[in-house]
């Protein structure tokens, strides 16, 4: 069975630093795309980057919103995905959650590009 | 970045009732679209990809369709179950960017 756990979460102060990380099991994660999205309070989802596998050698993508301040790094012997945050605004207050990609081939077609699986998520409160 | 409109935002039916969501593309994405369930409180749950898949182990009272711009959501059939918050995603170009929701509730 498929399974990703979140955990990090928590309130942290304007400006400050705060790291998630996704733990996987009952798959073969080095061979995944994995990303983050999150949801502010109320709202809706907000894809906010990825990583994508060891074939594709470990590049990322970020959304505008988080690019320069977020950082997304794997290690695969752990079996997990952080998601380092810095500068962080108000604004980036939201449940966070870890999604995989049904992805596992090197340049992988848009087509089966497409989220399979999540965890439950890891709040994070800004506010001072 | 592309553009996902829903509509409506949200929607009430009967049970048994059919159920049709719209989520329209600011450009053509070559039927990579998915849609997404998310209960009160709960994570999101894939359940389309790719405009008309249904993913493993989801209801097949559940179907998408479309292509180009224009794709749709029908639940079939409508239970207690399924209220949630439905959201549509394109998989086709960065960055990934979902639709607003539609929230399903029972009359």
């Amino acid at each position: 069975e498929v399974q990703l756990v979140e955990s990090g979460g928590g309130l942290v102060q304007p400006g400050g630093s705060l790291r998630l990380s996704c733990v996987a099991s009952g798959f073969s994660f080095s061979d995944h795309y994995m990303d983050w999205v999150r949801q502010a309070p109320g709202k809706g989802l907000e894809w906010v980057g990825r990583s994508r596998s060891k074939v594709n050698s470990y590049t990322t993508e970020y959304a505008a919103s988080v690019k320069g301040r977020f950082s997304i790094s794997r290690d695969d012997s752990r079996n997990s995905v952080d998601l380092q945050m810095n500068s962080l605004q108000t604004e980036d207050t939201a449940m966070y959650y870890c999604g995989r990609s049904h992805c596992t081939t090197y340049q992988c077609p848009w087509a089966d590009d497409y989220f399979d699986h999540w965890g439950q998520g890891a709040l994070v409160t800004v506010s001072s | 970045d592309i553009q996902l409109t829903q509509s409506p935002s949200s929607l009430s039916a009967s049970v048994g009732g059919r159920v049709t969501i719209a989520c329209r593309a600011s450009q053509g994405i070559n039927n990579n679209l998915a849609w997404f369930q998310q209960k009160p409180g709960k994570a999101p749950k894939s359940l389309i990809y790719a405009a008309s898949n249904l993913q493993s182990g989801v209801s097949s009272k559940f179907s998408g369709s479309g292509s180009g711009t224009d794709f749709t959501l029908t639940i079939s059939s409508l239970q207690p179950e399924d209220v949630a918050t439905y959201y549509c995603q394109q998989h086709d170009t960065y960055p990934l960017t979902f639709g607003g929701g539609t929230k399903v509730e029972i009359e």
